[in-house]
């Protein structure tokens, strides 16, 4: 199975600003999912995309998802504080096994 | 439904003791999934059940880990023994199929010494 990377590793902004983070893959896939992490807790599912769609939106996320590039971004949009968590981008292979695998994450910082 | 439910929350042992993490995964849900997560390997899967039964045990690091499922509503992860390069947080996670989002436990922080 493929392991989606994030990038940047690290992200610090301003609350109100925009923050995005980016996650590359090598193989197809059949989905990929977004999760977030604050501090000593577990993950929580965010949205999920599928190989045939482009963008999705839930609240301040966006999504978007470019196969040809093999690659996905999301958006929060007029961050705060509470936005502050690890993101992990997670990946699936279209050879049959539609288990999730989980990338490093990127670490967001939201300054009040 | 309360979550996924992760007993201990915090583990600390000595090198050498067995070690045993509990799991119950929300009702209805045919999936459950045991993850390790490290600041050296991110989150890794270590296995995976569907019904109860084993499908998928390749990331299980060595014969000192072991995980059962002999119900729908309560999984296993033992190490026996433990060493130092073990401790990490160990997570549960729980889906009602495994193309859908996985909602996971609060995870263990198991500290090996």
């Amino acid at each position: 199975s493929q392991q989606g990377e994030e990038d940047p590793q690290a992200l610090s902004i301003q609350e109100g600003e925009n923050a995005t983070m980016n996650c590359s893959y090598k193989t197809s896939i059949n989905n990929l999912q977004w999760y977030r992490q604050n501090s000593g807790r577990g993950l929580v599912h965010l949205i999920l995309i599928r190989s045939n769609e482009r963008e999705k939106h839930s609240g301040r996320l966006r999504v978007t998802l470019d196969t040809s590039k093999k690659s996905s971004s999301l958006l929060i949009t007029a961050s705060r504080a509470a936005d502050t968590a690890s993101y992990f981008c997670a990946t699936d292979g279209s050879g049959g096994s539609y288990i999730p695998t989980f990338g490093r994450g990127t670490s967001l910082i939201v300054h009040p | 439904d309360a979550g996924v439910i992760q007993s201990p929350r915090h583990e600390v042992t000595e090198m050498g003791q067995e070690v045993t993490l509990r799991c119950k995964p929300i009702s209805g849900h045919d999936y459950l999934f045991w993850y390790r997560q490290t600041m050296m390997r991110g989150l890794e899967l270590l296995i995976y059940f569907n019904n109860n039964v084993p499908i998928d045990d390749s990331g299980m690091p060595e014969d000192r880990f072991s995980a059962k499922m002999p119900n729908a509503s309560f999984s296993t992860l033992k190490i026996q023994p433990s060493e130092p390069r073990d401790s990490a947080v160990y997570f549960c996670a729980s889906s009602p199929d495994r193309v859908y989002e996985q909602y996971f436990g609060p995870g263990t922080r198991l500290t090996v010494t």
